[in-house]
């Protein structure tokens, strides 16, 4: 069970805006960035927001990220059919002393 | 452009070693810190283990500590990952990553993928 809690499912719509939720703790969350990859079985994960709210080079202004307390959100806005893959949140656990990932989200677009 | 390149996955029975290694090209290795990432089937991401750059420090997830050793070879640009007293829950692709000044993974490998079974 991860220490870091994402809803196993989202889905929308085309045009539609999905956002997905990522709960942590003090530990975590709390005092260390959030960062989210989206993945694509067999393939390799991908960055899609760093430190928050950042977006890598080549990752389109539709992905956002934001912060509150000790949780995180992603939004897709204008959701497209390549949007379908797993999202996954992650920090650094001071207490674990390691990378804490979400259990990770399945956006479905219908 | 940077590229990562897993070796070394297998089928191993319960109990057994592996050591899967990872190429990595593009950038100056011996700088970055570097990870183990994996997947079990139907499971999310899991964080193995990491080594630091030029001080190469090691972290290790509870669920493989005191078996598995991560070490990095930087003449060779080759990141390692001994795994020791294998169990069926270590079932998984593994990927290696690349560590962005300790702050998120920006490069993936392709992944290898161990398998567990007698």
């Amino acid at each position: 069970q991860s220490v870091v809690t994402q809803p196993p499912s989202a889905s929308g719509t085309p045009g539609q805006r999905v956002t997905i939720s990522c709960s942590g703790s003090s530990s975590n969350i709390g005092r260390n960035p959030v960062n989210w990859y989206q993945h694509l079985p067999g393939t390799a994960p991908k960055l899609l927001i760093y430190s928050w709210i950042q977006r890598p080079s080549g990752v389109p202004d539709r992905f956002s990220g934001s912060k509150s307390g000790t949780s995180a959100s992603l939004a897709i806005s204008g959701l497209q059919s390549e949007d379908e893959a797993d999202y996954y949140c992650a920090a650094w656990d001071d207490t674990l002393t390691g990378w804490v990932f979400g259990g990770g989200t399945k956006v479905t677009v219908l | 452009e940077v590229q990562l390149l897993e070796s070394g996955g297998g089928l191993v029975q319960p109990g057994g070693s592996l050591r899967l290694s990872c190429a990595a090209s593009g950038f100056t290795f011996r700088s970055e810190a570097m990870s183990w990432v994996r997947q079990a089937p139907g499971k999310g991401l899991e964080w193995v283990s990491g080594i630091g750059g030029s001080v190469a420090g090691t972290d290790y997830a509870g669920s493989v500590r005191g078996r598995f050793t991560i070490s990095r070879d930087n003449s060779k640009n080759t990141l390692f990952l001994q795994m020791n007293s294998l169990r069926a829950e270590d079932t998984a692709v593994y990927y290696c990553a690349k560590s962005y000044d300790d702050r998120f993974f920006d490069y993936w490998g392709q992944g290898t993928l161990v398998t567990v079974s007698s």
